[in-house]
């Protein structure tokens, strides 16, 4: 069974604190994995898809890494209103699309 | 460009009666998903549909559960009869790929079973 799991659960920055949060999965076969900012009362706003180890993407203040075996979302300067749960998600190879969701990381970053 | 918008954004409902949740994807998208989360727990697959066809409806939990999709367009969810633990907030998300990459969500339906 797949499995994601999102640590620290939450984490509290001061504004310009560089930071990463974690992302372990076990999959049989990775097809993809996905990160997702969530604010509240908002669904969740897709930001990354990293397919495979060593691949990474950047946007604005975030960057992802992709590992066999663990993704991490680097957190560079930080401003309050990187305020989010940052959730990750996978998808295994093979003939479904379904994604496995982690708890997600509620980041708060202090002025 | 509208996003997925979701209706009714919260629903308060006695154990056993029906709720109907509607979601409304970006237009274009033929591949629309619906996803619930539990309080406390990870966001869940329920089903997807490509189309006007259900793709994938393996995370649906039993057949209190019925997705619909008109057209290809816009989907609902009934819940019929609602049990206490149905409660959530349920997602409704869209995409081009079939793949399921690069989904756009809609702010979600909280359910409250009472």
């Amino acid at each position: 069974e797949d499995q994601v799991t999102q640590s620290p659960e939450a984490l509290r920055l001061q504004e310009g604190e560089s930071s990463s949060l974690n992302c372990s999965y076990t999959v049989s076969g990775l097809r993809g994995l996905f990160w997702y900012r969530q604010d509240p009362g908002k669904g969740p706003e897709f930001l990354f898809t990293l397919y495979s180890a060593g691949e990474e993407k950047e946007k604005e203040r975030l960057k992802a890494t992709l590992t066999k075996k663990e993704s991490f979302l680097h957190i560079t300067a930080p401003k309050p209103e990187d305020s989010a749960t940052y959730l990750c998600a996978v998808q295994a190879r093979g003939g479904s699309y379904i994604p496995t969701f982690g708890r997600g990381t509620s980041l708060i970053v202090h002025p | 460009e509208a996003g997925v918008t979701q209706f009714p954004s919260h629903s308060v409902i006695e154990k056993g009666q029906t709720v109907t949740l509607r979601c409304d994807p970006i237009s274009g998208h033929d591949n629309l998903y619906w996803y619930r989360r539990v309080m406390g727990k990870e966001i869940k697959f329920l089903l997807h549909f490509v189309k006007e066809s259900k793709q994938d409806e393996s995370g649906m939990p039993n057949n209190r559960f019925l997705a619909e999709r008109t057209g290809g367009t816009y989907s609902t969810l009934k819940v019929q009869p609602a049990e206490l633990e149905d409660s959530g907030v349920y997602f409704c998300a869209s995409s081009q790929s079939r793949q399921g990459y690069e989904q756009f969500f809609g702010p979600g339906t909280r359910l409250t079973v009472l």
